[in-house]
C-alpha cells in the first residue's frame, strides 16, 4: 500500500511560473525524499529532508516538512521546460527498511 | 562516481518463462532495494538487501526472489512470468537506512 499521497495529480504551468505540489503521509517517518522521473525512466533524487528539519533548499527547489500534519511540499521556482516530469515523494518509515511512494504529480511546463 | 547500473535495460519474455535482472550499486553502498512500477499500482517495494541479507520484503508472491552478493551487486528473479509482471523494475542503492536512495535507469520488462 502507498504511504504518501501527492496533490495535485497533475499540474500545468507556464515557463517561469512556480510549481507547488504537496505530499501527505500516514505514519511516523525518519525522512522524506522527493524524486523526479522523466517519461518512465529512472528516478532522479532531488532532495532529502529529515524528520527534525522543517525546510530545505536546493537550487530552485524548496521543500517543507510538517510532521504534526504529516505533510510536505515541494516548490519549484522559475520553472523551465526541462522540469516537465513526474514528481514523487517517498517516506522512509521509522520501523522499516523501505521507501513508500505516493502516486506522483505530473508537471507540464509550457513554453 | 558511477551511478547505479541495471542490466538488461529492456526485456521481452513470454508467459511461463523466468527472468533474472541485475543491479550494480554505487561503489560503497551496501543497501540495495528493488521496486516495481506499473501504471496501475505505481511504485511498489519488492525487497531490500544489506550485506547479503534480506531485511525486508514487500507483498509480492514467492515467484519474486532476490539475492545480494558479497560485492553488493544484486539480482532479482521472477519465475513463471505472468502478463501482469510487465513493468519497469527499478533498483536503488544507499549507504543504509535513513540515507538517500539512488535509483538506476530501470529494466523494462514486457511479458507476452
Amino acid at each position: 500500500s502507498q504511504q504518501g499521497e501527492e496533490d495535485p495529480q497533475a499540474l500545468s504551468i507556464q515557463e517561469g511560473e512556480n510549481a507547488t505540489m504537496n505530499c501527505s503521509y500516514k505514519t511516523s517517518i525518519n525522512n522524506l525524499q522527493w524524486y523526479r522521473q522523466n517519461s518512465g525512466r529512472g528516478l532522479v533524487h532531488l532532495i532529502l529532508i529529515r524528520s527534525n528539519e522543517r525546510e530545505k533548499h536546493s537550487g530552485r527547489l524548496r521543500v517543507t516538512l510538517d510532521t504534526s500534519k504529516k505533510s510536505s511540499s515541494l516548490l519549484i521556482t522559475a520553472s523551465r521546460a526541462a522540469d516537465t516530469a513526474s514528481y514523487f515523494c517517498a517516506t522512509d518509515e521509522s520501523s522499516d527498511y523501505k521507501l513508500s511512494f505516493g502516486a506522483g504529480t505530473t508537471v507540464t511546463v509550457r513554453a | 562516481k558511477a551511478g547505479v547500473t541495471q542490466t538488461p535495460r529492456y526485456l521481452i519474455k513470454t508467459r511461463g518463462q523466468q527472468v533474472t535482472l541485475s543491479c550494480s550499486p554505487i561503489s560503497g553502498h551496501r543497501s540495495v532495494s528493488w521496486y516495481q512500477q506499473t501504471p496501475g499500482q505505481g511504485l511498489q517495494f519488492l525487497f531490500e538487501y544489506f550485506s547479503e541479507t534480506q531485511r525486508n520484503k514487500g507483498n509480492f508472491p514467492g515467484r519474486f526472489s532476490g539475492r545480494q552478493f558479497s560485492n553488493s551487486r544484486s539480482e532479482m528473479n521472477v519465475s513463471t512470468l505472468e502478463l501482469g509482471d510487465s513493468a519497469l523494475y527499478l533498483c536503488a542503492s544507499g549507504k543504509g537506512k535513513q540515507e538517500t536512495q539512488y535509483f538506476g535507469p530501470g529494466t523494462r520488462l514486457l511479458v507476452l
